[in-house]
This record gives structure tokens, C-alpha cells and sequence, in this order.
């Protein structure tokens, strides 16, 4: 199946500051999804994107499929952005997504 | 649009006995819904897929007599975890896939959770 790898595992950072981050994935693609998981554990869907770039409010999200990464930029980080941020990739006619470890999150005031 | 509701939210339950979660599409037909399981600072692991009207497909390592899977609708699938043991303990996560707006979308959309403790 896909492997999925997500770099950093950990981030820290202060309010106010710029992140990325990665998301490697081993195979085409025909859905990839950016997630961020809230401290209650909800999944909040961030952007659908198997290719291209889309941009929502201080979050922005680029895939080159060519090349098998995604790329999640974060600016202007706020505390509220903290929690662990997931990318899905999924493959075939099945529809099935696998899931990277995750990038935990922190901002601090 | 593509709320997907999971009930209940947290299940306590004693070890030998059954527990159902729900999962529910809630303004969108979900054609195909997906079960995880995620442990404490962990990723989320699929346990298998169900088409509406059809029989699920469990992942490698999933009992499907433990984890029973009924998708009888296309708002509603279940997951009934049977003679629940403490090594069953976990968060369950729904999602679902369909038609929205006239559209099938290949998006995923995911319920809230359920945590199951099993004493």
C-alpha cells in the first residue's frame, strides 16, 4: 500500500510565526486531504488537494503529484492553531485513505 | 454542508458486553462509509470500508466478527463492537463519501468520535 510520511513530527513555535509542513507520500494519488485534529479529537477537514494549490484565510496547501509531496503553510500562527495535523492520501478505486503520524502543533503565546 | 454525526459520543461498558456507535451523513448521501480506530497519540488506523447495501471490507488484522458493520442506508452506518474487551479501548472515527449537491465527491468527511472505555 501507500506510505504516508509526515515531517517534523514535533513543532514549536511563538504566536505570530510562519511553519510548513510535509507530507511524502510513495505512489500516485487521486485524493489527498490536510487535516488538523482539535484537542476533543475532532478531524477538521483543512483542504482537499490530490494536486495544485489552494489557499484558505492564513492557511494555504500546494501538491505536486509529479514529484509525491504536499506541502501545509501555516502563517501568521495563533495558539488556536495548536493540535496535530494529519495528511490522508488515498490511491485507488476504493477510495481508501492512509494516514500519515502527524506534525504535533504547539504555539505558544 | 457534509456534517457527519457519530453517537454517542463516550461509551463505558464492562468487559464481555456489546456496544453500537452510530454514524450518520447528515446533508449528503454517503455511498461509501469508513470505520477507524485511534489510540492515545497515534494515527489513525483503518478497520474497514462499507458500501450502502453491501457487505464491509475489513483490513488486515480486523476480526469482522468482533466488529460488526452494518451500512443499511445511505445516512447510516454502525459499528457494533461485540463481547468488548479492555484491549478494545480506543477513539472510533467515522467518515463518509458520496453524492453532495448533485456531485460524488472523493473527499472524505469525518464524524466527531466515539470514545469506548471498557472496564
Amino acid at each position: 500500500g501507500i506510505q504516508v510520511e509526515q515531517s517534523p513530527p514535533d513543532l514549536i513555535l511563538q504566536e505570530g510565526a510562519n511553519s510548513t509542513l510535509r507530507c511524502n507520500f510513495s505512489d500516485s494519488v487521486n485524493n489527498l486531504q490536510w487535516f488538523h485534529q482539535n484537542p476533543w479529537g475532532q478531524l477538521i477537514n483543512l483542504f482537499y488537494i490530490p494536486s495544485g494549490t489552494k489557499q484558505n484565510g492564513r492557511l494555504s496547501a500546494t501538491t505536486v503529484a509529479t514529484e509525491r509531496y504536499s506541502l501545509l503553510y501555516i502563517s501568521s500562527s495563533q495558539t488556536t492553531d495548536s493540535g496535530v495535523y494529519f495528511c490522508a492520501v488515498g490511491g485507488g478505486s476504493n477510495y481508501k485513505l492512509t494516514f500519515g503520524k502527524g506534525t504535533l502543533l504547539t504555539v505558544n503565546p | 454542508g457534509a456534517v457527519v454525526s457519530q453517537h454517542p459520543s463516550w461509551v463505558i461498558c464492562k468487559s464481555g458486553t456489546s456496544v453500537k456507535i452510530e454514524c450518520r451523513s447528515l446533508d449528503f448521501q454517503a455511498t461509501t462509509m469508513f470505520w477507524y480506530r485511534q489510540f492515545p497519540k497515534q494515527s489513525l488506523m483503518l478497520m474497514a470500508t462499507s458500501n450502502e447495501g453491501s457487505k464491509a471490507t475489513y483490513e488486515q488484522g480486523v476480526e469482522k466478527d468482533k466488529f460488526l458493520i452494518n451500512h443499511a442506508s445511505l445516512t447510516l452506518s454502525t459499528l457494533t463492537v461485540t463481547s468488548a474487551h479492555p484491549e478494545d479501548s480506543s477513539f472510533y472515527i467515522c467518515s463518509a463519501r458520496g453524492l453532495l449537491a448533485g456531485a460524488y465527491y472523493n473527499e472524505q468527511f469525518f464524524g466527531p468520535g466515539t470514545r469506548l472505555t471498557v472496564l
